[in-house]
């Protein structure tokens, strides 16, 4: 069963804009991890943010925030003041409550253009 | 520098022709897991450790081995390879298994199976 749900395969953005990318995840266990990350085209993975699943206020990391909302298990990663240097594919994950099992969604490809 | 490092970056090698893909990290960390990253599936677990001589299975385990002997090292080993082994793949390490801590990623190999 899909576990993390991404549903934007592509998004452009304007240079300066903010975006948002949305993720949904899929658990029943009430502790767990939620990541972004992003793959640039030199395809290393740079870890961008994180939120726990008990985290009552939205993790923010400089110009990156996660939009937490439980309820509706939603995850989204909102980037503000596009950069060019933001064009990369970007990734949410999750880390199950034993910490083992590590579940990526399939991406989003994030153009900014000039 | 605090790194995962993988050797090879990149193979070409032909069906059922034993590989090893080494994976050192110098962090002291306990976990460590490998994925296979391939287009429109994001990436997917294949084999985690969560210390030395204890591994288990991820997502997608089939075809391949893992063996953990010295806490720096995690190799992932193809016995037999076959062509729709052909994939980007990552290895990871983090402090602990815990939901609350985030995965620092090598560099990737990406493997060609003719």
């Amino acid at each position: 069963a899909q576990k993390i749900t991404q549903t934007q395969p592509g998004m452009f953005v304007q240079e300066k804009e903010a975006v948002t990318l949305d993720c949904t995840y899929d658990t029943s266990d009430p502790s767990y991890g939620l990541f972004w990350y992003k793959q640039p085209s030199s395809g290393e993975m740079i870890f961008l943010i994180y939120q726990g699943s008990y985290d009552q206020q939205n993790a923010t990391e400089g110009r990156y925030s996660l939009n937490f909302q439980k309820a509706r298990k939603s995850a989204n990663l909102v980037i503000s003041a596009s950069q060019l240097g933001d064009s990369a594919m970007y990734f949410c994950a999750m880390r199950d409550y034993t910490g083992n099992q590590f579940y990526f969604g399939t991406g989003t490809s994030l153009t900014v253009i000039p | 520098e605090a790194q995962v490092t993988q050797n090879p970056r990149y193979l070409i090698t032909v069906t059922g022709k034993k590989l090893t893909v080494t994976c050192s990290q110098n962090m002291n960390h306990e976990y460590m897991s490998w994925y296979r990253q391939d287009p429109g599936l994001g990436l997917r677990q294949i084999y985690y450790s969560m210390n030395v001589e204890v591994t288990d299975k991820g997502d997608v385990p089939e075809g391949y081995k893992v063996s953990r002997k010295e806490k720096r090292n995690f190799p992932l080993i193809l016995e037999s390879p076959s062509p729709n082994q052909t994939s980007l793949y990552f290895c990871a390490s983090s402090l602990t298994s815990g939901s609350f801590t985030e995965q620092f990623f090598g560099p990737g190999t990406r493997l060609t199976v003719l």
